[in-house]
């Protein structure tokens, strides 16, 4: 069975830090997402990382995949109080059809 | 132009009533899912329909019971509500067969009393 494991679970930081979130997952895939919710909305798409060595950067979030490590990096620069949410990361068990999320990263950045 | 829609927004009701929420989406994908969210925030995925075939259909109680009645709609209908099933309920869609990610509705936030 396929599992997707994030850590840390709660990430409280403040502004101008620097932070990596971990994604883990348990079997072989060549793709992974991440994606962000706010309190109260709905999840938005923020990368999607297509094969080994995969690096994708939006403003001061960038994301990597190392498929032989079966890890997904999403690293935060200079934190603002913006981004606060949960980041989930999400894996493709067969195809898209079969989407396993991470139990999500609560980011609180604070002033 | 809403590209995933459900309804309602907030659904509240008593334990034993049975509900329906809707999902459409105008993105012309194949694919359309739900999901439960719960409070601590974990996202489990329910149901997967294909082209109005149920493809996924996880370990969920039979009082849950998807319809599809085009490729562009997926209901979900509850039967007998119990306090458990109190949740986010999210309904996404994708296209097979490319990797461009799942677009998520704005959720129903289902209350049982």
């Amino acid at each position: 069975e396929l599992k997707v494991e994030q850590n840390p679970l709660f990430l409280s930081m403040q502004e101008g830090k620097n932070y990596t979130i971990y994604c883990n997952y348990s079997t072989t895939s060549d793709r992974l997402y991440w994606y962000r919710q706010d309190p109260g909305k709905s999840l938005e798409s923020l990368f999607v990382l297509l094969s080994n060595g995969a690096v994708k950067q939006e403003g001061r979030l960038m994301a990597s995949l190392d498929t032989k490590a079966r890890l997904s990096t999403l690293h935060i620069t200079a934190a603002v109080h913006d981004l606060s949410a949960t980041y989930f990361c999400a894996v493709p068990l067969y195809n898209n059809n079969d989407m396993r999320f991470g139990a999500g990263t609560r980011l609180t950045v604070k002033p | 132009d809403t590209a995933v829609s459900q309804t309602p927004k907030y659904l509240v009701t008593q334990m034993g009533n049975d509900k329906s929420i809707k999902c459409e989406q105008n993105l012309g994908h194949d694919t359309m899912y739900w999901y439960k969210q719960d409070s601590k925030k974990f996202l489990k995925i329910m149901f997967s329909y294909n082209n109005k075939e149920l493809i996924i259909n996880e370990t969920v109680p039979n009082r849950f019971s998807p319809k599809s009645p085009d490729k562009a709609h997926l209901n979900l209908h509850i039967n007998s509500l119990e306090l458990g099933d109190s949740a986010v309920y999210f309904c996404a869609s994708s296209q097979t067969d490319t990797y461009q990610p799942q677009h998520f509705g704005d959720g129903t936030r289902l209350s049982i009393l």
